[in-house]
């Protein structure tokens, strides 16, 4: 089936750690993007990118860092720079706006805690 | 200033009956998309329906329905014939920018919680 996968459902992470969040899309979408999610928010972008090897900063990426080797994978990394990681975290895909549909469609989401 | 908003925090409903989920939005840009998300308690965005901002009529998607009404800048969702599992929050977004260069952007509102009473 396509869509977009995420891993893990849940992560915990140290203080002064990294962590990496995994996305994976099989819709061959150009185009993947990164929310974070604030209980009782919307959604607001940390870092988008249109094609392999090329990524841009959205609104919040102070603390996170991303890589685009692959179409298909959208890898984001909390750094220990992100005095407050604490959030959902969501991955979506779309095509270019455009070439028809330009929906983002989402992933399920990783939920991210600090112990 | 905020982009979209979204009035209501929560809202309530009788099953079976209609309910309306207000958007207003704020852009100086002629090209923009409007869409409707739905979030249930597990947290996955679920795409519910698209309005382009030169489309003519109001779109629909079964019992989703969008009032557009540019001139007011509202964007509107319509859930006709409610039922319990369409309990959940519900975001409205916009892409701003033109067709063909944009990466398609969306700002979000900051939701509506719609509870559907048996």
């Amino acid at each position: 089936d396509g869509g977009i996968t995420q891993s893990p459902k849940y992560l915990f992470r140290k203080e002064g750690q990294n962590v990496t969040l995994s996305c994976e899309q099989n819709l061959n979408h150009d185009a993947m993007y990164w929310y974070r999610q604030d209980p009782g928010q919307g959604l607001r972008l940390i870092y988008y990118s249109q094609i392999v090897n090329d990524f841009q900063k959205g609104d919040i990426a102070e603390g996170y860092s991303v890589s685009r080797e692959k179409k298909e994978s959208f890898p984001l990394t909390v750094t220990s720079a992100q005095k407050n990681p604490t959030a959902f975290y969501l991955c979506a895909s779309s095509y270019f706006v455009g070439r028809g549909s330009e929906t983002q469609y989402f992933g399920p989401g990783t939920r991210l805690l600090v112990l | 200033a905020q982009k979209i908003t979204q009035t209501q925090p929560g809202m309530f409903v009788q099953e079976k009956e209609a309910v309306t989920l207000d958007c207003t939005y704020d852009t100086s840009d002629p090209s923009y998309g409007l869409f409707w998300y739905k979030q249930p308690s597990s947290g996955e965005m679920i795409f519910l329906i698209y309005q382009g901002s030169y489309d003519q009529q109001n779109a629909t998607e079964g019992r989703y329905s969008l009032n557009f009404q540019k001139a007011r800048k509202s964007a509107n969702l319509v859930i006709s014939a409610s039922q319990l599992g369409d309990s959940a929050m519900y975001f409205c977004a916009m892409r701003e920018g033109a067709g063909g260069t944009s990466y398609g952007k969306l700002t979000f509102g900051q939701g509506t919680i719609l509870t559907v009473h048996p």
